[in-house]
């Protein structure tokens, strides 16, 4: 099946810096989507991007599916942006429909 | 509009015993489905269903299995807990199915002793 690594698993930032997510897949993907995962669990929803570029404020992402990653900036960091990012792929194939594969995240800390 | 809702939100169980647990999709979304997120790891796909039909299963034992109602609720049952089965267990919601944004619930947390 398709394999998801994130990188790097641990960040650790001072508020205000920015930072880079990688999200590498090993197959074509239908449907990318990267997650913010709060303190008490919640999976809230950042980007569903399988290509090109999106932005939402301070945070924007890239899909490059040719080279398959995807990359996740977070720019003048806060500390509410602490907790796990993760990205989910969905593979290509009748069998991999609606199926989210996720990476082990990466956790970041954003210190005042 | 109200998200993604499940129910209960914790629950402790022993070995052996049986659990159901419930979800309601955004209005609107026909399709559910179900991941487990065992502690420092990244949710795992269980169960997709759309339209009241498994479409997916991921790689768990017969112990799991789910179901669809009109209404397009949810519910995800697991017999014969073990000890492993301790996580959270996440229901998501999608217009249909495939290549669509997945919405998650809050989650139920399971604590098997």
């Amino acid at each position: 099946g398709i394999q998801v690594e994130q990188s790097p698993p641990d960040l650790i930032l001072q508020e205000g810096a920015n930072s880079t997510l990688r999200c590498n897949f090993s197959d074509s993907v239908n449907n990318l989507q990267w997650f913010h995962q709060n303190p008490w669990g919640q999976l809230i929803n950042l980007f569903y991007i399988p290509s090109g570029t999106k932005q939402n404020g301070r945070l924007s992402a890239t899909t490059v599916a040719t080279e398959r990653y995807s990359l996740l900036y977070i720019s003048s960091s806060q500390t509410t942006d602490s907790g796990v990012y993760f990205c989910a792929v969905e593979g290509r194939g009748s069998s991999n429909t609606g199926k989210l594969i996720f990476g082990q995240g990466t956790t970041l800390q954003v210190k005042p | 509009d109200a998200g993604v809702t499940q129910s209960p939100t914790h629950l402790i169980k022993t070995r052996g015993q049986h659990v159901t647990l419930r979800c309601s999709p955004i209005s609107g979304h026909k399709s559910v489905s179900w991941y487990q997120q065992v502690l420092g790891q990244g949710p795992q796909f269980i169960f997709q269903y759309y339209e009241k039909e498994e479409r997916g299963r991921g790689n768990f034992p017969d112990r799991f299995s789910a179901r669809q109602f009109p209404n397009y609720s949810s519910e995800l049952n697991v017999n014969a807990l073990l000890l492993g089965d301790s996580a959270l267990y996440l229901c998501a919601s999608s217009l249909a199915w495939g290549q669509e944004t997945q919405y998650f619930g809050p989650g139920t947390r399971l604590l098997v002793l």
